[in-house]
This record gives C-alpha cells, structure tokens and sequence, in this order.
C-alpha cells in the first residue's frame, strides 16, 4: 500500500489556468508538508501542515493555496499558472507528535510544466 | 538562507566501491537527517542522526555527525549500482521544526 500518494503524476497546462494537485497519506501522521523541487534539485518548504491548522507558510505568491480537508489529504491548489511555476512538487508527511523527531515520508511527486 | 550544502556535488565510483558525501550547515541543529531520491521519484528516508550523536550506522550506511564543524558525512560501504541517486542532508532546528534541505550529491555507481 503506497503510504504517501500523489495525484496526478504529471500536469501539462498553459500560463493562466487553475490547477490542483492532490496528496493523501495512510500513515496517520498528524502533519503534512509541500516542497517544490526546481530543475536544480533544490527542495524548498512551501507549506506545513498540523492537525488540519497551517504552521509554515513560507514566501510563497498568494496563488498558491494549500487545503487540507483532514489530517490524511493535503492539497495544494494554483491560480494563473506561470511559466516559472513549473516543477516537481512533492508531498510529504510525519508524525512530530510521536517520535518528536521530524522524519518525512514522500510522496512520488508531481511533475507540473507550465507551458 | 540554505542550511545545508552537499560536497561533492556529483560522484561517479565503481561497483564495490565505497563512497562519501559530505554536508556542512550553518546553525546548531536538533538533528540532521539523510535522504535518497532515485530518478523520478520521492525522496526516501535513509537515517537520522541526532546533535548529541556522533556516529550511527544503518546496513552499509554510516553517518558522522562532528556539531563542532558544523558537518556530516555518509559513507556507503561496498556501493551497488543501485545505490545510484541524490543523496540530500536535511537539517532540522528542534524536533518539531521543519526540515532544511541541501542541494544534493549525485551518486552515479558504474558496474
């Protein structure tokens, strides 16, 4: 069973349009994470997570809007998608409440190209 | 700013052969933690290391953590071509913060 699943795998969409882009976990973890990975590998935080309450918001345009229905679903939607909006995002989860340590479960990402 | 910086930046080894990555960070940590991410894919947990730890082993991974130097070290003993991938250090500011990510060492392990 995929612990930390990602839907869709891959979007293609032109400059303007509004997407979103789901994540769900089976791990019962109580906090959930997006990064965006540039065509340089670097992973950077967007948005963290807690029990359904938004904890991180990091410098990230107002077009960006995560939503998290339950502790199990975090998803993130986009407005007027921009070229430089193009990258893999992944979801991630952990249980901070658990081992107190901050270990995160990936998911397999989702390549977004912005045409 | 960054927290974590990857050295070196790409690494090609033969099967059998070891390989180090090191990664050095900026400010105190709780604890530093490493990843793996095949082509394509997520990133998968591989060990975390904790700032009152030194040294930790996992299989054929070994983690060093020197809090003094700021730095940590990988070390995969006996590669396997299978091993090829990034490899990232993350950084942690306390248990419940979130994590730092460096840029990555790609690891290419010929046969």
């Amino acid at each position: 069973d995929t612990a930390v699943s990602q839907t869709p795998k891959y979007l293609v969409t032109q400059m303007g349009n509004d997407k979103s882009i789901k994540c769900e976990q089976n791990l019962g973890h109580d906090t959930m994470y997006w990064y965006k990975q540039d065509s340089k590998k670097f992973l950077k935080i967007m948005f963290s997570y807690n029990n359904k309450e938004l904890i991180i918001n990091e410098t990230v345009p107002n077009r960006f809007s995560p939503k998290s229905p339950d502790k199990a679903h975090l998803n993130l939607h986009i407005n007027s998608l921009e070229l430089g909006d193009s990258a893999v995002y992944f979801c991630a989860s952990s249980s901070l409440s658990g081992t107190g340590t901050n270990e995160q479960y990936f998911g397999p990402g989702t390549r977004l190209t912005v045409t | 700013s960054q927290q974590g910086e990857e050295d070196p930046q790409a690494l090609s080894i033969q099967e059998g052969e070891n390989a180090t990555m090191n990664c050095s960070y900026k400010t105190s940590i709780n604890n530093l933690q490493w990843y793996r991410q095949n082509s394509g894919r997520g990133l998968v947990h591989l060990i975390l290391i904790r700032s009152n730890e030194r040294e930790k082993h996992s299989g054929r991974l070994r983690v060093t953590l020197d809090t003094s130097k700021k730095s940590s070290s990988l070390l995969i003993t006996a590669s396997r071509a299978a091993d090829t991938a990034s490899y990232f250090c993350a950084t942690a500011l306390s248990g419940y913060s979130t994590l730092t990510f460096g840029k990555g060492t790609m690891l290419l392990v010929s046969p």
